[in-house]
């Protein structure tokens, strides 16, 4: 059973250019969320999915990022026109339900390096 | 959402028990605690949850008091491979996992 994966692992991307981050989420999770990780620092929720539709984007950023969820594929974070301060680890966690005891796993996370 | 309060911290010898305790003084009633792990270049790990008394599993155990204001981590026989940043989360899982918050974790340095 292949756990949460992200790809790719490491993304470099000049200022201005974007940013694409993909998430597939555990066999039969539903659910998805993508957490900004800036070193030393603790994980900031940024969104969260179920398919097709955004549940929750309180943490996204009000401009350049995005987040979909499709019927079929993968989950993709998008990050429009980067700048410097966009360089950070992104995580994807997917679970099957939501609830007492939800368990949520992680992917290994994307390495974004803005330059 | 209850804030959370733990040592930024902490160093141990191969062999010792670790006990990390969280502070949450404004838990509410619905509240689950919840610890997750993560090593270096890696994701969150999930290691125990609880709501109050005491919680075991195969990896670690959790002890929450009566007016659950703070929990403890306790890790028996650490090894090497224990050293990683370990995170307590306090929220209504109900309510979905988003809304559990990560903090700044303790950092745990296991020594041979």
């Amino acid at each position: 059973n292949a756990g949460v994966m992200q790809n790719p692992r490491h993304l470099v991307r000049r200022r201005g250019q974007e940013a694409r981050l993909r998430c597939s989420p555990m066999k039969g999770h539903s659910h998805v969320y993508w957490y900004r990780q800036l070193p030393e620092e603790g994980l900031k929720f940024m969104v969260y999915l179920q398919k097709e539709n955004i549940i929750d984007e309180s943490g996204m950023p009000k401009e350049r990022f995005s987040a979909e969820f499709p019927k079929e594929g993968p989950s993709i974070l998008r990050i429009q026109q980067v700048v410097r301060g966009d360089s950070a680890a992104y995580f994807c966690a997917s679970s099957a339900l939501t609830g007492r005891n939800t368990e949520a796993f992680f992917g290994q996370g994307t390495r974004l390096t803005v330059v | 959402l209850a804030k959370t309060t733990q040592p930024i911290s902490m160093d141990s010898y191969e062999g010792q028990e670790v006990n990390i305790t969280c502070s949450h003084n404004n838990i509410a009633t619905n509240d689950y605690i919840t610890w997750y792990q993560q090593f270096p270049s890696q994701g969150p790990r999930f290691i125990i949850q609880g709501y109050k008394t005491k919680v075991t599993n195969e990896v670690a155990s959790l002890f929450i008091p009566a007016d659950r204001k703070s929990s403890t981590l306790s890790l028996p026989r650490v090894s090497l491979s224990d050293t990683a940043v370990y995170y307590c989360l306090v929220g209504d899982v109900n309510t979905g996992f988003q809304k559990l918050v990560f903090g700044t974790g303790t950092r745990l340095l296991v020594s041979p």
